[in-house]
């Protein structure tokens, strides 16, 4: 079974700085995806960012990238020039495409606070 | 990314009475859906997948006649939790998986209070 673990339940960051969030997954599957979703106060979740487990290069949005580390089974969050807006849940998810039933499993989160 | 619609955003009922949860994929046609429930301060926990023009799945421990699920056309599935109790209440949030990126986008979420 796919488990994800974010070992960090809380995190503090000043704006404008740099942090970066951790997750680590454990599979037998070769094609999958990794996916960051981010969950403010208001209870929605967003996408930040995915990342097919073929492509080597790393993916990026804006001010979020990942470092996607295959051998390792890391994929980690790095949020640039932290914004205030940022303050959130950030989940780390994992899905094996399976052609009709494509499941996430989720990491347990990891509140992230923004402070001005 | 893709819009996913949810309804009603909170509802508070009496225990004993039945609660229907829609939720709608506005721009694309979604064959699955998933329901999954939320703690505070937790993670998100799966219920069910909603498959449309057949039985849901429901993962290990969710109470089937509890928690209706019903996927009638490729943009509406409804959670309907019946013969609510207080253990009941919780954060209930829907996903549509967008086929054409293979990514799942989340509906606003629904927090249902059983009195």
């Amino acid at each position: 079974a796919q488990t994800v673990t974010q070992s960090q339940p809380e995190m503090s960051v000043q704006e404008a700085e740099t942090v970066t969030l951790s997750c680590t997954y454990d599979t037998s599957e070769s094609n999958y995806y990794l996916f960051w979703y981010k969950q403010p106060p208001s209870r929605q979740m967003i996408l930040v960012i995915r990342q097919e487990a073929y492509k080597q290069q790393n993916a990026t949005e804006n001010r979020f990238s990942v470092n996607f580390q295959k051998a390792a089974k890391s994929f980690s969050l790095k949020i640039s020039d932290s914004q205030l807006g940022d303050t959130a849940m950030y989940f780390c998810a994992f899905m094996t495409p399976q052609g009709g039933s494509e499941k996430l499993v989720f990491g347990k989160g990891m509140k992230l606070t923004v402070n001005p | 990314g893709a819009v996913v619609s949810q309804h009603p955003s909170w509802v508070i009922c009496k225990s004993g009475t039945s609660v229907k949860i829609e939720c709608r994929s506005l721009d694309f046609q979604a064959t699955t859906m998933f329901w999954y429930r939320q703690f505070p301060k937790q993670s998100l926990m799966l219920m069910a997948t909603s498959n449309e023009g057949s039985k849901a799945t429901y993962e290990q421990g969710v109470e089937k006649d509890k928690f209706l699920i019903n996927h009638a056309s490729l943009t509406l599935s409804t959670l309907t939790v019946t013969s609510a109790h207080p253990e009941d209440s919780s954060f209930y949030i829907c996903s549509c998986p967008d086929r054409g990126t293979d990514t799942q986008y989340f509906g606003p979420g629904t927090r249902l209070t059983v009195l």
